[in-house]
């Protein structure tokens, strides 16, 4: 029944060790999204997807990449991960843009990853 | 300062008592959506709010958009344990749609049995 679904739930990696997490939709739809949550703090985009048009948000650090290999899958890739990158990954997708006020975002469980 | 804010940060209330949480922007909101987090999870997505007066109900919870646009509400009858969790507003801040919502910090709501 789970329409967007991230894995692995829980990541656990090594300072300046690449990581990277999982995201599938079973909803087709266009866009997709990547949100950082720290503890007790608002999601915060770190980037999305329209279709293949990759959308990068002026504050996210270069240590961030994304690819969409297809429309179902998304990957949040983390070339060197610091102490400061352990958190709640979250993704999203989005039928379209559209028009503001139109635009529902379903997430998915999250990963939670931990830096040691 | 946060773009969105959200009041209170945190609440307990007793099961059966009715709620209120706010969710107010220094911008106009084109499109306000409530999310619930349980704690450790994803978001799930409870309603939209689009027009200014707008008032949606699901089950027994009510959100409102005034009409002015910068401030919606989220009203919880009747309080149960299941209605725990961590309440966020997102909205569309800009009219043209980027696709970016920006989040409230949450609210994070506890029923005493």
């Amino acid at each position: 029944d789970a329409m967007v679904i991230q894995n692995p739930r829980y990541q656990v990696t090594q300072f300046g060790k690449p990581v990277t997490l999982s995201c599938s939709q079973t909803l087709n739809h266009n866009v997709m999204y990547w949100y950082q949550q720290k503890s007790s703090q608002a999601p915060k985009l770190l980037f999305h997807y329209y279709d293949k048009d990759f959308n990068n948000e002026a504050d996210t650090p270069d240590n961030f990449q994304s690819r969409r290999p297809n429309t179902s899958f998304c990957f949040l890739d983390i070339r060197s991960p610091g102490l400061g990158d352990a958190a709640m990954y979250l993704c999203a997708t989005s039928r379209d843009r559209g028009l503001a006020g139109r635009n529902i975002q379903y997430f998915g469980a999250g990963t939670r990853l931990s830096v040691l | 300062s946060q773009e969105l804010e959200q009041s209170p940060q945190s609440l307990i209330v007793q099961e059966g008592k009715n709620l209120t949480i706010n969710c107010t922007s220094s911008k106009t909101l084109y499109g306000l959506y409530w999310y619930k987090q349980k704690y450790g999870e994803g978001l799930i997505f409870l309603m939209m709010l689009q027009k200014g007066g707008e008032e949606k109900s699901h089950e027994k919870i009510t959100a409102k958009l005034d009409e002015k646009k910068q401030q919606s509400s989220l009203h919880i009858t009747a309080s149960q344990p299941s209605h725990a969790g961590i309440y966020l507003c997102g909205a569309d801040i800009v009219a043209s749609n980027t696709g970016k919502l920006i989040f409230g910090q949450g609210t994070t709501l506890q029923v005493k049995p």
